[in-house]
């Protein structure tokens, strides 16, 4: 699997848009960008992927740059509850392959 | 989607002894996964367990260790052995289905040795 890089942290202002990049630059043609997030104490939640469209569905939209180098995960309306780890991770298609968490970015969302 | 329980939710073990974990699946799924989340850290995967036969262990992973049971497309055992300190951690499973693209995770089961 691709490697991926994320900031460790991030602040975002509660009903503000957070945007959360990540760059994958040796991803390969057919590995999809999948994003996660863990809520403290709580087991990882599937958010959305892509592979190479934007894609939009009730969580968040994930824009994904026409080389596929890198990624940004937007959730349009953060919540106090949107206070997790998030993580983005390159793999290959289905829900069957095993997945590599790489560190992940911090977001806090600030009242 | 799947809705996976994960037994105990929690323990606290004295070193040397032997604590195996449940993780049960509310649908049939092909493929289970096997984590470990040490305090602060990322989520490292331990094995990939698939129903009737052995499982796959990663890189720094060992069945003597880290034994593990898949009876059924439901059900699956992690036993983490002989334990010491540096094992409480944080230890989860996932399932995969083949007709969907991600993970679904249990609450995991935090793990204390003594």
């Amino acid at each position: 699997d691709a490697k991926t890089t994320q900031p460790t942290s991030m602040d975002c202002a509660e009903g503000r848009a957070a945007n959360l990049p990540c760059n994958h630059s040796t991803i390969s043609g057919n590995e999809y960008v999948y994003w996660y997030r863990q809520i403290h104490s709580q087991g990882p939640q599937y958010i959305i992927h892509g592979l190479k469209n934007n894609e939009t569905n009730e969580m968040a939209s994930l824009i994904i740059t026409e080389d596929r180098k890198s990624s940004t995960l937007i959730l349009p309306h953060a919540t106090l509850r949107d206070t997790a780890v998030y993580y983005c991770i390159v793999s290959f298609s289905g829900g069957y392959q095993k997945v590599t968490f790489g560190t992940g970015t911090k977001l806090q969302v600030i009242p | 989607s799947a809705v996976i329980s994960q037994k105990p939710s929690r323990d606290i073990c004295q070193r040397g002894t032997s604590l195996t974990i449940q993780c049960q699946v509310d649908s049939q799924v092909t493929m289970m996964f096997w984590y470990r989340q040490q305090p602060g850290q990322s989520l490292t995967l331990i094995a990939t367990a698939n129903q009737g036969s052995e499982a796959t262990y990663e890189s720094g992973f060992v069945i003597d260790k880290f034994p593990i049971s898949r009876p059924n497309l439901t059900f699956s055992t992690l036993t983490v052995s002989n334990m010491s300190p540096e094992d409480s951690s944080i230890y989860l499973c996932s399932v995969g289905k083949r007709t969907a693209y991600e993970q679904y995770f249990g609450p995991g089961t935090r793990l204390t040795v003594t």
